[in-house]
C-alpha cells in the first residue's frame, strides 16, 4: 500500500524566510504532484514533476523530485503573506487501479 | 472552460434525510473521482470512475453511500439517510486520465443536524 508523508503538517514562517516543505512516499514513482488550497476553497494544481530530478518553479515557489529517494521537495524562498495556504503532495504509482495519493497536507502560515 | 461543476455548495439538512450531491466533470474528461474532507480525517477518496464505470469504491464509508455516473457529463453521490458525522466538504474532481492532473470542483459544504 502506497503511504505519502508530508512534513511538517504545520508551518508557521515569517515573512522573507526561506522554507522546505518535504514528500516521502513509500513506493516507485515517477510522477508527483503539488496542489494548493486556500482556506474554504478548493485544490488547484500547481507542479506535475514526471521523472526523476525534475524541477518546476513559479513564483516564490520551486518543486523537485527525487525518485530514487522517493522524495519531493517544496521549496518557499522569500515568503509572502499570500502564500498562506495548505499543501499537498499527490503519488501515482502507475499500476492496479490506484489513482493518485494524496499527502494530509502541510497547513502554511506566512505572518509577517 | 467553466471548470468542474458542483451543487448545491452549501447544504443543510437534519439527521435522516437523503442528500444529492451533484457533480458536471470538465468536457472531454474521462475520469471523476469523489472525495471527502473533514479537519479529522484530512482528504480522503470516495469513489473513482472511468469512462463512467466505478472502479474502486472501497472509500465510500458505508452503505449509505452511494455514487453514480450515468453518463460522461453527470455524477451524484448520495448519502441516505445522512448523520452528523457526514459533515464535511465534498468535492469532486475530473481528469483526462484517472492518473493523470485532477481538476478539483468547487465543493458543497455540507451539514447535518
Amino acid at each position: 500500500e502506497l503511504k505519502v508523508e508530508q512534513n511538517p503538517l504545520f508551518l508557521s514562517m515569517q515573512e522573507g524566510k526561506n522554507y522546505t516543505i518535504y514528500c516521502n512516499y513509500s513506493t516507485t514513482s515517477d510522477r508527483l504532484y503539488w496542489y494548493r488550497q486556500d482556506p474554504g476553497k478548493s485544490l488547484e494544481s500547481l507542479f506535475v514533476l514526471l521523472s526523476n530530478g525534475a524541477v518546476k518553479q513559479e513564483g516564490r515557489l520551486m518543486a523537485s523530485l527525487d525518485t530514487k529517494a522517493r522524495l519531493s521537495t517544496l521549496h518557499i524562498t522569500a515568503a509572502v503573506h499570500d502564500l498562506s495556504a495548505t499543501y499537498f503532495c499527490a503519488v501515482d504509482i502507475y499500476s492496479g487501479n490506484t489513482p493518485l495519493v494524496f499527502g494530509k497536507g502541510t497547513r502554511l502560515s506566512v505572518i509577517a | 472552460d467553466a471548470g468542474v461543476i458542483q451543487s448545491p455548495r452549501h447544504e443543510v439538512t437534519e439527521m435522516g434525510q437523503e442528500v444529492t450531491l451533484r457533480c458536471k466533470p470538465i468536457s472531454g474528461h474521462n475520469s471523476l473521482f469523489w472525495y471527502r474532507q473533514t479537519m479529522m480525517r484530512g482528504l480522503e477518496l470516495l469513489i473513482y470512475f472511468n469512462n463512467n464505470v466505478p472502479i474502486d469504491d472501497s472509500g465510500m464509508p458505508e452503505d449509505r453511500f452511494s455514487a453514480k455516473m450515468p453518463n460522461a457529463s453527470f455524477s451524484t453521490l448520495k448519502i441516505q439517510p445522512s448523520e452528523p458525522r457526514d459533515s464535511a466538504v465534498y468535492f469532486c474532481a475530473s481528469s483526462l486520465g484517472w492518473q493523470e492532473t485532477q481538476y478539483f470542483g468547487p465543493g458543497t459544504r455540507l451539514l447535518v443536524l
